[in-house]
């Protein structure tokens, strides 16, 4: 079993719609967690981090399931240039993973 | 705000060339990590070091070495280039390894032909 799996997609959505991703991690006692967006043969970004509580910033929002031992990054009304992939990250421990990533294609 | 910065951008080289991978950075990060990633594939780590003069082994580390003689620069060596190590290569740095994200050169595009 890998430490972070995600669901590789792709999700197909129309501009306008909202979208989830979900991703689990497998060690419980991971302690930091983000999520990355990568465009198609460029460097991985930040997109934002995820704290335990749930965090928002602007139409993206990010929430923590430690029982379940799972992230969700979820994003409101989507829109063309949000057409990407995005990486899962858990950090324990002095190690970071990085999960393999979601594909999202929003279409006019 | 040049970040983490990596040099060549893009490279060739003939099978049994040796070459370095620049990466330098200028956030003062104690943590730097080399990653590579093949066609639709995630990150793999290759090499880290938490500090100038420690360096660690990832995930894939053969065929590869690093150094880490200063806080801003982490350069990675081919030896002996194989058409296996074709891929785009990644350089990231983070101020440490709890809790801080790591932030990612533009990558350096390598063929072994």
């Amino acid at each position: 079993r890998k430490e972070v799996e995600q669901d590789p997609g792709p999700f197909n959505v129309p501009e306008g719609a909202t979208v989830a991703f979900n991703c689990t991690y497998s060690n419980s006692a991971s302690q930091s967690f983000f999520w990355y967006r990568q465009d198609c043969r460029k460097e991985p970004k930040l997109l934002m981090s995820v704290y335990s509580s749930g965090n928002e910033d602007g139409r993206f929002t990010a929430q923590l399931n430690r029982a379940s031992q799972y992230i969700s990054l979820l994003i409101r009304d989507s829109k063309l240039s949000d057409s990407a992939t995005y990486l899962c990250v858990v950090s324990y421990s002095f190690k970071t993973i990085f999960g393999a990533g979601t594909r999202l294609f929003v279409k006019a | 705000n040049a970040g983490v910065t990596q040099t060549p951008k893009f490279r060739i080289l003939k099978i049994g060339q040796s070459m370095t991978l620049q990466c330098t950075q200028d956030m003062n990060h104690n943590y730097m990590y080399w990653y590579r990633q093949d066609p639709g594939m995630g990150l793999k780590l290759i090499y880290y070091s938490v500090g100038a003069g420690i360096t660690d082994k990832g995930e894939v580390p053969n065929g590869y070495n690093v150094s880490r003689s200063t806080t801003e620069d982490f350069p990675l060596r081919l030896e002996l280039a194989a058409p296996s190590q074709t891929s785009v290569y990644f350089c990231a740095s983070s101020y440490s390894d709890r809790g801080q994200p790591q932030h990612f050169g533009d990558g350096t595009r390598l063929s072994i032909l």
